[in-house]
């Protein structure tokens, strides 16, 4: 079965210092993941997807199939990154889609 | 207005009342989801429509019943819920089923159940 974890709750890092969120997902075909981030007062939306390799906001993360991971980095945390952050799994066409719990960033002046 | 709306925003209801949440999207979309996000679960998927018609029903109880009269619009029909049901609905909607589509979020409609 599908299954995202996220082991922290909560992350507090002060600004300018890096940050990263962990995901570890199970998975036994060809996973899509992506990260999803939800800033206060605002809906929920996409913030980058591993299949694009792209940069948003200052925020990367790498597939790890062998380690089944896929860890959201940033060098120096912004005050404005505040937010939920939700990691989620798509699979084969007409699979679950599946959230992890969340993790609540919270970065400090 | 764009992107995708939900009615009401907020609901109070009794456990032998009958109510619906509406979503509709205006993103020409092909896919519309409904989620429950709860304070103590993470975010669980349970319908999902694909041009009209459902392809997924994450073993929801019957007491929620969707329904996807055309591709901009989806409901949630609610009767003879209980309190553990309170939560945030959220809609969404893609392009299409496939798991590669973005998926955007309606703001939600906070349900309490009394």
């Amino acid at each position: 079965a599908q299954r995202v974890t996220q082991p922290e709750k909560l992350l507090s890092v002060f600004k300018g210092a890096p940050v990263e969120l962990k995901c570890n997902y199970s998975y036994s075909g060809s996973p899509e993941l992506f990260w999803y981030v939800q800033y206060s007062r605002q809906r929920l939306q996409l913030l980058l997807r591993h299949i694009s390799r792209e940069s948003i906001k200052g925020f990367t993360a790498d597939l790890n199939k062998g380690e089944t991971s896929f860890h959201l980095k940033k060098p120096f945390a912004q005050e404005e990154d505040s937010a939920m952050y939700y990691c989620a799994l798509g699979g084969n066409y007409g699979q679950n889609f599946v959230f992890g719990p969340g993790t609540r960033l919270s970065v400090l002046p | 207005e764009t992107g995708v709306t939900q009615t009401p925003r907020h609901l109070v209801m009794g456990m032998t009342n009958k109510k619906s949440l509406k979503c509709e999207q205006h993103l020409g979309h092909n896919a519309m989801y409904w989620y429950k996000q709860s304070a103590k679960k993470p975010l669980e998927l349970m319908f999902v429509y694909n041009f009209k018609e459902q392809t997924e029903n994450n073993s929801v109880p019957s007491r929620f019943s969707p329904e996807c009269p055309n591709s901009s619009h989806l409901f949630l029909h609610l009767h003879t819920l209980q309190p553990e049901d309170s939560a945030l609905y959220l809609c969404a909607s893609s392009q299409d089923r496939d798991s590669g589509s973005e998926q955007y979020f309606g703001p939600g409609t906070r349900l309490t159940v009394t």
